[in-house]
């Protein structure tokens, strides 16, 4: 079985500091990919950053960086600098042998 | 842009009608996903596509189906269809089937049983 759980359903945050959104999984894949993506308020759904299991650095890419804890099981995104353009919703997901899981999301709101 | 197109951007029927949803991948990307996003059941994995062939099956009813065409589209068929199928249904494309492979979302069909 393959799950993702994401417990904050929603935070907020100031604009220009940095926020934590946790995901854990659970999986009994050996190999796997986790994922982020973000979807806006119009619906599309946004790519942000990947992290492979078997990585042994953490992803970043631009402001956004992957915690990877695989020992924890978690692999929480950190967005650094917040945009007002950052709220939305963030998804969590795993890619396992063919099984894609995502998480229930955590909506985001960035304060002026 | 993320290069995947999805047509329609809106559907209408009725309970008990049949639907097409359709999807194009990003140029060069052999498999396709669909996804169906509801209030109540959030993001499901319905069914994955490589390259002509089923590859991986998630949460997909069996009065629906699907199937990816030579030149690589895809389209999913909705049957019998009840008021709890309104959903937004994604598709999604990646180079292959590597779990590394970014999954690139097409736009959606916001599909309304009524």
């Amino acid at each position: 079985a393959q799950k993702i759980t994401q417990t904050q359903p929603g935070m907020f945050v100031q604009e220009k500091e940095a926020v934590t959104l946790d995901c854990t999984y659970d999986t009994s894949d050996p190999s796997y990919g986790l994922f982020w993506y973000k979807q806006p308020s119009s619906g599309e759904m946004i790519f942000l950053i990947y992290q492979g299991s078997y990585d042994q650095q953490n992803a970043t890419e631009g402001r956004y960086s992957l915690n990877f804890q695989k020992a924890r099981k978690s692999a929480n995104l950190v967005i650094s600098a917040s945009q007002l353009g950052d709220s939305a919703m963030y998804f969590c997901a795993m890619r396992g042998y063919q099984k894609v899981t995502f998480g229930t999301g955590t909506k985001l709101q960035v304060i002026p | 842009d993320s290069g995947v197109t999805q047509t329609p951007k809106h559907l209408i029927t009725a309970t008990g009608q049949r639907v097409t949803l359709r999807c194009s991948p990003r140029s060069g990307d052999l498999s396709v996903y669909w996804y169906q996003q509801s209030l109540d059941q959030g993001l499901q994995f319905l069914i994955q596509y490589y390259n002509g062939e089923e590859r991986a099956k998630g949460n997909i009813l069996e009065r629906f189906s699907a199937q990816q065409f030579p030149d690589l589209h895809s389209e999913l068929n909705l049957s019998s269809l009840e008021l709890g199928d309104s959903a937004l249904y994604f598709c999604a494309s990646s180079l292959g089937l590597a779990d590394s492979y970014e999954q690139y979302f097409g736009p959606g069909t916001r599909l309304t049983v009524t």
